[in-house]
């Protein structure tokens, strides 16, 4: 079974539709993250949660919203989608930072591929 | 100035040959450097990390850092088919910051 799953895997939608994209994990980590991935950009943060009740805005939060429901799952929100939302969105995870040093291995998701007409 | 930066490629060579992925980094306080392995249509994957400067060998593949520089290096012997994927360098603490990861081909 895989260790962090997103649904949908693919979702094709309409400008001004609101979309929530879903990830759960079984790996028991406390951190987890959501990233949008364009060709050319690479891989750029959006939100990261380190406990149900710490939620953080990245670089590119804009437009979209987060909910932890639990350790275990961390949903993204897209209010009012719009054409330049259409990306490839990774949901990863890691455990707390080594003791005495900042190690953080992050787990990912297969990825949902979300295009907006 | 981007905190990682790294050529997309693509860098096609082939079967045998010698790769070698470059990034070059902004952020002299930077300690763990990774690189994570991307297949099409997958999320990447850990592949090694290095802890400040140094180099790390795991069988095919070397991964190193020059902090002087802030080039960080992945090295890949006797490439096959199978390792065609993009190839992500990543550092940071809390938050990881990613390259825009380069596409390598690999041809029989």
């Amino acid at each position: 079974d895989a260790d962090v799953t997103q649904t949908p895997r693919n979702r094709i939608t309409k400008t001004g539709k609101r979309i929530m994209l879903e990830c759960s994990q079984t790996k028991g980590h406390d951190r987890m993250y959501w990233y949008r991935q364009d060709p050319g950009l690479g891989l750029r943060l959006i939100y990261y949660s380190f406990d149900v009740k710490d939620i953080n805005k990245g670089e590119i939060s804009d437009g979209y919203s987060v909910s932890r429901q639990a350790q275990a799952k961390f949903s993204l929100s897209l209010e009012s989608a719009i054409p330049n939302q259409t990306a490839l969105y990774f949901c990863a995870t890691s455990d707390f930072e080594v003791a005495g040093g900042t190690f953080n291995e992050q787990f990912f998701g297969p990825g949902t591929r979300l295009t907006v007409l | 100035q981007k905190e990682v930066e790294q050529d997309p490629g693509p860098l096609s060579v082939p079967e045998g040959a010698i790769v070698s992925l470059n990034c070059t980094y902004s952020n002299s306080a930077f300690q763990y450097f990774m690189w994570y392995r991307q297949y099409s249509r997958k999320g990447p994957e850990l592949l090694m990390y290095t802890y400040s400067s140094g180099n790390k060998e795991d069988g095919r593949f070397t991964a190193q850092v020059d902090k002087s520089s802030k080039y960080i290096s992945l090295f890949i012997r006797d490439s096959q088919p199978s390792d065609s994927a993009t190839y992500l360098c990543a550092t940071g603490f809390q938050k990881l910051v990613f390259g825009t990861g380069t596409r390598l081909l690999v041809s029989p």
